[in-house]
This record gives C-alpha cells, structure tokens and sequence, in this order.
C-alpha cells in the first residue's frame, strides 16, 4: 500500500540553524513527490515538488529537498531557518495518472523555531 | 490572482443535521479535489473531479457524503446526518490539467458537530 511517514511529530530549532524534515515513502513506482507548508489557521502552500530528472530540486522560501530512490525518501532542508519558518510540514505522494494527482500525505511534522 | 477560496470557514452544526460546504477553485483549473484534515486520521483524500464528473469518490468515508460540481467551477460537498466524528477541517484543492499534478489548496472550512 501506499504510504508516507514524517518520523518527526515536532522539531524545535533555533533561528539561523539548519533544518532537515524527514520523509519516507513507500510506493511502487517512481511517484511524484511534495512538500506542502501550513501556517496556523491557512490552506497548505506548495514549497517545492518532484516529478522526475534531478534529484535536487529547490523551492520557494530557500527550501529544497532530495530525492533517494535507494532510501525512498524525500528530505526536506533549509540551510537557515526564519523565525517565519515555523509552520507544519506535509509530505506527500502520489501517482499522476489520467490528469489527476491523488496525493497521499505524512502526517506532519510541527517546527516551531526559537529566536 | 484569486486563489481558491472557501466557505464557510467555520461551521458548527448540531448532530444530525445536514451541511454543505463550498469550493470556488481557480478559474480554469479543470480538476478538483477535497481532503479532510483530523487529529486522527491525518489528511485524507474523499474525492476528485474532472470537470463536472467524479471519476475517483473512493475516500468518502460513507453514503453520508456527497459532491456535486457545477458548471466545470463551483464544488459543493454535502455531508448528511452529520456525526461527531465528521468534525474535521474541509479542504478544497484546484489543479489544472498537464501541470503534472500540482495542486493549490484553499484556506479550509472547519466543521464541528456538536
């Protein structure tokens, strides 16, 4: 079946440090993968996505994520985190079939940031 | 532009009553999605639709729940009967086609069924 696990619940870091939000997938093709950010009381904003050729890819606000094929995982970092930053974090996958995208997302992990 | 919008954003019913809850999406994308987010279930796909079909309902949770979609725009989702745990924030998502997927989300509506 397919799944996504977020490991971390909740990361507490401080201002200016470096971040990295784990997501780990199983799925049984090469899916098309998203990291997703939600603040307090708003929609999920898409950060970055991954369909396919590098497997670096950046995002909006100084995010980019990795693509391990061998580790099924799709980890989020950010070299220096903004007291702006905290938020929850979604992971999600799905396949892009016939025009459409069922995503499947983590559970998400809560970073709040200490200044 | 206008992103996509929702509403209410805030609902609350007592148990047993009906409720419907809206989706504008962006002008022009032609698929549609609606997620529900709980404690403890996470955010889960119920349905998605192509214009005004439903080609994929199978996360509705029961015959409680419908959607309709008209005019290739505006979605409605209906829950029927509602029970305490349908309370849940109501996400509504637009894509349009060939974009691979990439879906933008409204702010939600949150149910609470009392």
């Amino acid at each position: 079946a397919q799944s996504v696990t977020q490991p971390d619940i909740h990361i507490t870091v401080s201002e200016g440090a470096s971040l990295e939000l784990r997501c780990n997938y199983s799925y049984g093709a090469t899916p098309y993968l998203f990291w997703y950010v939600q603040s307090p009381g708003q929609g999920l904003q898409l950060l970055l996505k991954y369909f396919s050729g590098d497997t670096l890819v950046q995002g909006i606000k100084g995010f980019e994520a990795e693509f391990k094929r061998s580790q099924s995982s799709f980890n989020l970092r950010k070299p220096s985190v903004h007291w702006s930053d905290a938020a929850e974090y979604f992971c999600a996958v799905g396949p892009f079939s016939g025009g459409y995208n069922k995503l499947i997302f983590g559970a998400g992990t809560r970073l709040a940031v200490h200044p | 532009g206008a992103g996509v919008s929702q509403s209410p954003s805030n609902k609350v019913t007592e148990k047993g009553k009906d409720v419907e809850l809206r989706c504008d999406p962006i002008s022009g994308h032609t698929a549609l999605y609606w997620y529900r987010q709980s404690l403890g279930q996470g955010l889960e796909f119920l349905i998605y639709f192509q214009g005004n079909s439903a080609p994929d309902k199978s996360g509705l949770p029961s015959d409680r729940f419908s959607a309709e979609r008209t005019g290739g725009s505006v979605s409605t989702l209906t829950i029927q009967r509602t029970q305490q745990e349908d309370s849940a924030v109501y996400l509504c998502a637009s894509s349009p086609t060939g974009t691979g997927g990439e879906q933008y989300f409204g702010p939600g509506t949150r149910l609470t069924v009392t």
